[in-house]
Parts: C-alpha cells; structure tokens; sequence
C-alpha cells in the first residue's frame, strides 16, 4: 500500500523557536496532503489543505502565518510551526492522497512536538 | 457545522469480550462513513461504508451503517489484547476522502 513518513518522529523545543515538521509520500506522486493536529484524548483535527504547486487551504481558526505550509513537490509538504509556543505542544499527522483521488487518505506516523 | 460522535469514549474489556463501537454524526452533505483503528501513531483505515444496511467485514471486526438513522457502529468478536488502540470514525462529506470530519475516538482497552 501507500507509504506515507514523517520526520522528525519526536521533537522538543524551547518556546520562541520554529519547528519544521516534513511529509513525504514515499511510492507514490501526493497532488493534495492534508495536515492533522491531535491534542490528548481528542481527535484529529484538520488544519489545512495543501496542494502542490500552490497555497494551502486553512481551516477556521487555524493561524496560516503561525503555521507555514509548502508543498514544493508531489512528494513532499512541510509545516512549520513558527515562534513556537507551550499551547502548540500536540501530535500533528499528515496524511496524503494519490492523484486520482479515489485511493483515500494514507496517513503519516505522526510527529510528536513538545515546546517548552 | 459538521459533527461526528462516537461512544462510548474509552471501554475496558477481557480478551475474547464482544464489543460494540458506536458513530453518529449530523452534516450538511455525506458520500461516506469511515472506520480507523489508531494505536501507537497514525491511523489506519478500516472500513468505508457508503451504503446502509451493509455490512463489511474483515475477519472478527464488521461494521454497518445506517443512513436514515445516521449512525453506524463496528464490532469487534472475541477481542485480542492487540486490538487495544483508539478506534476512529470519520464522514467524509464531500467524496475523495478530501475533507474527512473526525470523531473524538473511542480508545478500547483489553486485558488478558
């Protein structure tokens, strides 16, 4: 099946710093990838919507400025979590869809950040 | 606005237990109804249900819908400790699993 990584798998940093969480789709072309945040004991909920070659699509509430998406090719979207804060300490997945679409959603193994 | 819930939110059971995950959900449009199971990091999908009254099945889990009542549940038949995870369910709106809305999750705990 689709093989979708993330990297880092854990990160720890102090408050103030920017994080910058990749996602690859590893056998397959990814044309939209869709990033996730999960807080303890919710669900997943979605941030944005990133499509290569253009800008990605946030959801209400979700602050594009603090979190930067670039998906510069089919294999590859970043988030970055820019001036990183206590409050943003969560487990963010991404998650991608082959270009036909029909195939669903394939989903990262998560990264894990904690702001001090 | 979109909501999908899902009950009970943690259950506790001994290995070879029968259990029933239960999904409902109000939204303004649904192509379809999806069951994954979460262990350690990311989701992995289990079912889609896109008709009621079906039931899918992938050895001792199954799961069926019911659009009129708008809800769905999935069983799970003489529970293994290795089916201890979250279980999620999630509707998807609009086709192409484009937008999916998640429920909170139901985490399933079995002792031996």
């Amino acid at each position: 099946g689709a093989v979708v990584s993330q990297h880092p798998s854990r990160v720890i940093c102090k408050s103030g710093t920017s994080v910058k969480i990749e996602c690859r789709s590893l056998d397959f072309q990814a044309t939209t990838m869709f990033w996730y945040r999960q807080f303890p004991k919710q669900s997943l909920m979605l941030m944005a919507t990133s499509n290569e070659g253009s800008k990605a699509t946030y959801e209400q509430g979700v602050e594009k400025d603090k979190f930067l998406i670039n998906h510069a090719s089919l294999t590859l979207s970043t988030l970055t979590v820019t001036s990183a804060h206590p409050e943003d300490s969560s487990f963010y997945i991404c998650s991608a869809m082959t270009s036909g679409g029909g195939g669903g959603q394939f989903f990262g193994p998560g990264t894990r950040l904690t702001v001090l | 606005e979109d909501k999908v819930v899902q009950s009970p939110l943690s259950l506790v059971v001994h290995e070879g237990d029968t259990v029933t995950l239960n999904c409902s959900y109000e939204v303004t449009n649904f192509r379809s109804l999806l069951w994954y199971k979460q262990e350690k990091k990311a989701p992995t999908f289990l079912f889609m249900l896109t008709s009621s009254g079906i039931e899918k099945k992938s050895g001792r889990l199954s799961s069926i819908l019911d659009k009129k009542e708008l809800f769905s549940i999935l069983n799970i038949t003489a529970t293994q400790t290795g089916d201890s995870a979250i279980y999620l369910c999630a509707v998807d709106p609009w086709g192409g699993a484009q937008k999916l809305v998640f429920g909170q999750g139901t985490r399933l705990t079995i002792n031996p």
